[in-house]
């Protein structure tokens, strides 16, 4: 069946990078997601990915993609105490009508 | 404008009201979606409607009743809902149900019910 899975919880220093890992198990992903909640907010897309890339970039955002192990990261370039928020992990199924399968999230704690 | 508007923000509900929560985009999207959230826990899909039809319903209630007036709007009715109901209700919404790579979703209803 379809399970995204994800680290519950990463700390980092303000100016270092953060990577958020994400593993899923459905091969016939078609998209992967990486969306960002602050506390008591809505869901913003930070960046997306299609299952026949490997890597995007956008500015401060790097996302890999190795479809061989169902590997997904998100790598946040000098992060900053804004950046502290839910990172959730989605992916998109072919012929699933486009509704997602999210991860449980990563908490990103950012220190100063 | 990759805008996806949802009203009221905030809504408290006694267990025999009726309310409804509205959703609202303007980008041509085909494809719109109500997903409800509990706290530190990932969205859950209830909803889907694809071209106005209804097309997904995972087996939610029927005290919640969607609708989709027009290609613009969706609306979720609610009635004799339960405390265990309270949540964060997102909409969402996608170019097509098949194909439109990118989901936007808006802020929010946080729903409580007493």
């Amino acid at each position: 069946g379809e399970d995204v899975e994800q680290s519950l919880f990463l700390s980092v220093r303000e100016g270092d990078s953060s990577v958020i890992n994400c593993t899923y198990t459905d091969s016939s992903s078609t998209y992967l997601y990486w969306y960002k909640q602050e506390p008591g907010a809505g869901l913003q897309l930070l960046t997306y990915i299609f299952s026949n890339m490997d890597m995007k970039q956008d500015q401060r955002l790097t996302v890999l993609l190795n479809k061989k192990d169902k590997h997904l990261s998100l790598r946040i370039a000098d992060t900053q105490t804004g950046d502290s928020a839910i990172y959730f992990c989605a992916e998109s199924i072919w012929g699933s009508q486009g509704n997602l399968i999210f991860g449980k999230g990563t908490k990103l704690s950012v220190k100063p | 404008d990759t805008e996806v508007t949802q009203t009221p923000k905030h809504l408290v509900m006694g267990m025999t009201n009726k309310k409804s929560l509205k959703c609202e985009q303007h980008m041509g999207h085909r494809a719109m979606y109500w997903y409800k959230q509990k706290a530190k826990k990932p969205p859950e899909l209830m909803f889907v409607y694809s071209y106005e039809k209804l097309s997904i319903n995972e087996s939610v209630p029927s005290r919640f009743s969607p609708e989709c007036p027009n290609s613009s709007l969706l609306n979720l009715h609610l009635h004799a809902l339960q405390p265990e109901d309270s949540a964060l209700y997102l909409c969402a919404s996608r170019l097509a149900a098949q194909g439109g790579e990118t989901q936007y979703f808006g802020p929010g209803t946080r729903l409580l019910v007493l």
